[in-house]
């Protein structure tokens, strides 16, 4: 079985341009998962989608991110502009309903913004 | 203060030796707790999970809950350089705002020499 995949895997670019990330989820999972993790820190939530919905995206700063997920299978997630703070890892996550269920990860995309 | 305070290390031990990595929370919702592996440019894979307090055993790891003192912590008994990784604890509460959400810790890397 496939696990979640991502792309791409690294990406260097300069501030204040556009970056995207793209998510392919395990098939047949509903549960769609955007986390960013700062260096020495542990996966925040930036994102969560049940199908097509968005239902918590409270962490998601809206000013620059924005995220689709549009026939509720891959997934998208944007900055624009970067900013130099923005450096990390994006980590997409998928699981078949929520609460509980366990939580697959991507190997993420490693961004820096210079 | 953070929902979730992890040990942060790092960790340094002889191949053999037992570890014991731990964590704390305020939030008395959590009612799931989780322990997750993240090697070197990978993402997180679950490694215990739990849902109720006293231990849990999965070959050489051992997951221990406390929720009366909101304490966590996994055990790796006979441990091997192939060990060797960033260990993150998370937790996600059966209820409230943040129903479904999964909070991780900061991490603690542990480097198993032979």
């Amino acid at each position: 079985e496939a696990g979640v995949v991502q792309s791409p895997r690294y990406k260097i670019i300069e501030k204040k341009q556009p970056v995207a990330f793209w998510c392919n989820p395990i098939s047949g999972h509903n549960t769609l998962y955007w986390y960013l993790q700062n260096l020495g820190q542990g996966p925040e939530l930036l994102i969560r989608y049940e199908n097509e919905e968005a239902v918590d995206d409270s962490q998601l700063p809206k000013d620059r991110f924005s995220a689709e997920r549009l026939k509720g299978v891959d997934s998208t997630l944007k900055i624009q502009p970067a900013e130099l703070g923005d450096s990390a890892v994006y980590l997409c996550a998928s699981s078949w309903g929520t609460l509980n269920n366990e939580q697959f990860f991507g190997p993420g995309t490693r961004l820096t913004v210079l | 203060q953070k929902e979730v305070e992890q040990d942060p290390g790092p960790l340094s031990v002889p191949e053999g030796a037992i570890v014991s990595l731990n964590c704390t929370y305020s939030n008395s919702a959590f009612q799931y707790f989780m322990w997750y592996r993240q090697y070197s440019r990978k993402g997180p894979e679950l490694l215990m999970y739990t849902y109720s307090s006293g231990n849990k055993e999965d070959g050489r790891f051992t997951a221990q809950v406390d929720k009366s003192s909101k304490y966590i912590s996994l055990f790796i008994r006979d441990s091997q350089p192939s060990d060797s990784a960033t260990y993150l604890c998370a937790m996600i509460p059966a209820g409230g705002t943040s129903y479904g959400k999964l909070t991780f810790g900061q991490g603690t890397i542990l480097t198993v020499h032979p």
